[in-house]
């Protein structure tokens, strides 16, 4: 149980065009999702955080107008990564918090997207 | 400001010789603790959540205890499958008492 998937695993696009990255949770529900970046040998850093059905609380220093989040569903979390520039590219990882039972409190992770842009 | 700070930055092990993992932490009211592992260009796998000082869990080789200020992840017999990124991360209340705070993690490497 609890898995998340991410799609697509892996983008390349040019500069200044958007990328749409999909965070779904499978098996569970999640009210909260999460959105993490992550450059070489670097660790985890949140993005944002979503609630289904409200607007995304964005971290210090994380562009609102670049990233956009839409958490439409319980099961789906979107990422648009808007006018997309070589810095944009890193690996971006979302995750969903369960709700209900006993691990209400953990976040599962997707298995991430690389994106690179040219 | 949370702080997590783990070491070794590296770990190289031979198979069956264990060892252990530090994760030490600042936070004002620790919510819970969380270790994960992470393999190259995947997402982090949840293996642990402690919650109170004292506590320990396990899973096949692993054991992950705590105190009220650091964590300790203890490889036990390792294996090469054992070879990953382990990560730490943890919660405290604030505006939002779900955000993890990561530390840099520790990549363990188990040879044959």
């Amino acid at each position: 149980g609890a898995v998340v998937s991410q799609h697509p695993s892996w983008v390349i696009c040019k500069s200044g065009t958007s990328v749409k990255i999909e965070c779904r949770s499978l098996d569970f529900q999640a009210t909260t999702m999460f959105w993490y970046r992550q450059f070489p040998k670097q660790s985890l850093m949140l993005m944002a955080t979503s609630n289904e059905g409200s607007k995304a609380t964005y971290e210090q220093g994380v562009e609102k107008d670049k990233f956009l989040i839409n958490h439409a569903s319980l099961t789906l979390s979107t990422l648009t990564v808007t006018s997309a520039h070589p810095e944009d590219s890193s690996f971006y990882i979302c995750s969903a918090r369960a709700i209900g039972g006993g691990s209400y409190n953990e976040q599962f992770f997707g298995p991430g997207t690389r994106l690179t842009v040219l | 400001e949370d702080q997590v700070t783990q070491s070794p930055e590296a770990l190289r092990l031979q198979e069956g010789e264990s060892s252990s993992l530090n994760c030490s932490y600042t936070v004002s009211g620790l919510r819970g603790l969380f270790w994960y592992r992470q393999d190259p260009g995947k997402g982090p796998e949840f293996l642990f959540t402690l919650y109170s000082a004292g506590e320990e869990k396990e899973k096949e080789r692993l054991k992950a205890t705590l105190t009220k200020k650091e964590s300790f992840l203890h490889i036990t017999a390792p294996k090469p499958e054992d070879s990953a990124t382990y990560l730490c991360a943890v919660q405290a209340p604030g505006s939002n008492d779900y955000k993890l705070s990561f530390g840099a993690g520790t990549t363990v490497t188990v040879r044959a």
